[in-house]
């Protein structure tokens, strides 16, 4: 039973390009939330997508970030002209249901801007 | 005021004895909460959730809940060096989204 997929594990980038990065969730879950962990500091919440809908983008900073969750693949975190200031750990979690169950997390996509 | 605030610690036991962690929330909305385990470099791994009043153990692990006083804690007994590790605790009132405290470093000295 395959847990949160994200990928890639450790992405590097310059200034000024873009970053992608990729999650599946668990099977049967439909939910799906992105958080950023910056360094020695705590987990903040991004966004929260269903198929095909953006439910909560409240922590998305308002430009250069976006996110989608398709009805086929996997939810895509975007980062456009990415700054030293988005290095961080991004973490993807999933839910069977949004409200009051457990999310799950993946792995994480370290992302390093040089 | 932070929305959910835990010890920053660090925590120091030594193995076998009971390590307590506590938290609390700000936003009397809150309705889920949750307990997460973070090693260094790692992601967030869920060990327990707990939704109403009271305690809910799981094995060493008992988390309680005072929703009067805001108030979460996590009990681990017969504490292993293994647990060793940062403890973040999550409360949830919407749907979806989770609010982390900052999290409290756990050593457990052999």
């Amino acid at each position: 039973n395959a847990g949160v997929m994200q990928n890639p594990r450790h992405l590097v980038r310059r200034r000024g390009q873009e970053a992608r990065l990729r999650c599946s969730p668990m099977k049967g879950h439909s939910h799906v939330y992105w958080y950023r962990q910056l360094p020695e500091e705590g987990l903040k919440f991004m966004v929260y997508l269903q198929k095909e809908n953006i439910i909560d983008e409240s922590g998305m900073p308002k430009e250069r970030f976006s996110a989608e969750f398709p009805k086929e693949g996997p939810s895509i975190l975007r980062i456009q002209q990415v700054v030293r200031g988005d290095s961080a750990a991004y973490f993807c979690a999933s839910s069977p249901l949004g409200d009051g169950y457990e999310q799950y997390f993946g792995p994480g996509t370290r992302l390093t801007v040089t | 005021q932070k929305e959910v605030e835990q010890n920053s610690g660090p925590l120091s036991v030594p193995e076998g004895a009971i390590a307590s962690l506590n938290c609390t929330y700000s936003d009397r909305g809150s309705q889920s909460f949750f307990w997460y385990r973070q090693y260094s470099g790692k992601s967030p791994e869920l060990i327990m959730s707990i939704y109403s009043n009271g305690d809910k153990e799981d094995g060493r692990f008992t988390a309680q809940l005072n929703k009067a006083s805001q108030y979460v804690s996590l009990l681990i007994r017969d504490s292993q060096p293994s647990d060793s590790a940062t403890y973040l605790c999550a409360a949830r009132k919407d749907a979806g989204k989770s609010t982390f405290g900052d999290g409290t470093t756990l050593t457990v000295k052999p």
